[in-house]
């Protein structure tokens, strides 16, 4: 089954613990990315890869750090977490080509609190 | 530069009434554009899609159709269900450029029996 899977799906944390929200796809997608959902602020996108070793900062980089060694693998990385990260994390994935114009495949969502 | 606008909700409809979430979009060129469903507790969902003007998308009942004149991607179903209960999310992706996508800020939508 074609699938984006996170883990974890919850995490309760204290600020400064070093996290890895892990996102891996089963597809082949060249492109995946990273958004964090918050209410009355939709969704905002954090970083994304185009392809291995090849990353880009979103809307809202900071305090996250990622990397793309391997085409299946984008792990989201909190280096020093604080309470404002506090949010809904959904990694995402989809074909990337100059005309590709189908839609991002969505992981079923990683929700975090920093204490 | 690229966006995505869509109406403010919430809104709350009861069972069987019609529905339209408005949704226009800022995009030289000709972008691709999505409807995306969050149920509550689960992520989204691509509900339809349309990748040309004129083109309507259709699933569930619902459909939205490419506006290019009006810039607009409006999302119908003359028949809510109680079911149809999320929050929706207009989208637009921008070939060429990065392949970006851009999303508006979603409508909550509650269905009451």
């Amino acid at each position: 089954e074609a699938q984006v899977t996170q883990n974890p799906r919850y995490l309760i944390t204290v600020t400064g613990k070093k996290l890895t929200v892990t996102c891996s796809q089963n597809m082949n997608h060249e492109y995946m990315s990273w958004y964090r959902q918050d209410p009355g602020l939709g969704l905002r996108q954090i970083y994304y890869s185009m392809n291995v070793e090849v990353t880009d900062k979103g809307d809202v980089p900071e305090g996250y750090k990622v990397s793309r060694k391997e085409k299946r693998n984008f792990p989201l990385i909190l280096e020093s977490p604080s309470p404002n990260q506090t949010s809904l994390y959904f990694c995402a994935s989809t074909r990337a080509g100059e005309s590709y114009t189908g839609e991002l495949f969505f992981g079923e969502g990683s929700r975090l609190t920093v204490l | 530069g690229n966006s995505v606008t869509q109406m403010e909700g919430p809104v709350t409809l009861s069972e069987e009434a019609f529905l339209t979430i408005n949704c226009t979009y800022t995009a030289t060129g000709y972008p691709s554009l999505f409807w995306y469903v969050q149920y509550p507790g689960e992520g989204l969902q691509l509900l339809l899609k349309a990748t040309k003007a004129d083109d309507k998308g259709s699933n569930k009942g619902f459909e939205a159709t490419y506006r290019k004149e009006t810039t607009s991607f409006h999302l119908e179903k003359g028949s809510v269900q109680v079911s149809d209960s999320a929050v929706y999310f207009c989208a637009l992706r921008k070939p060429y450029t990065g392949n970006q996508f851009y999303f508006g800020t979603g409508t909550s939508l509650t269905v009451i029996p």
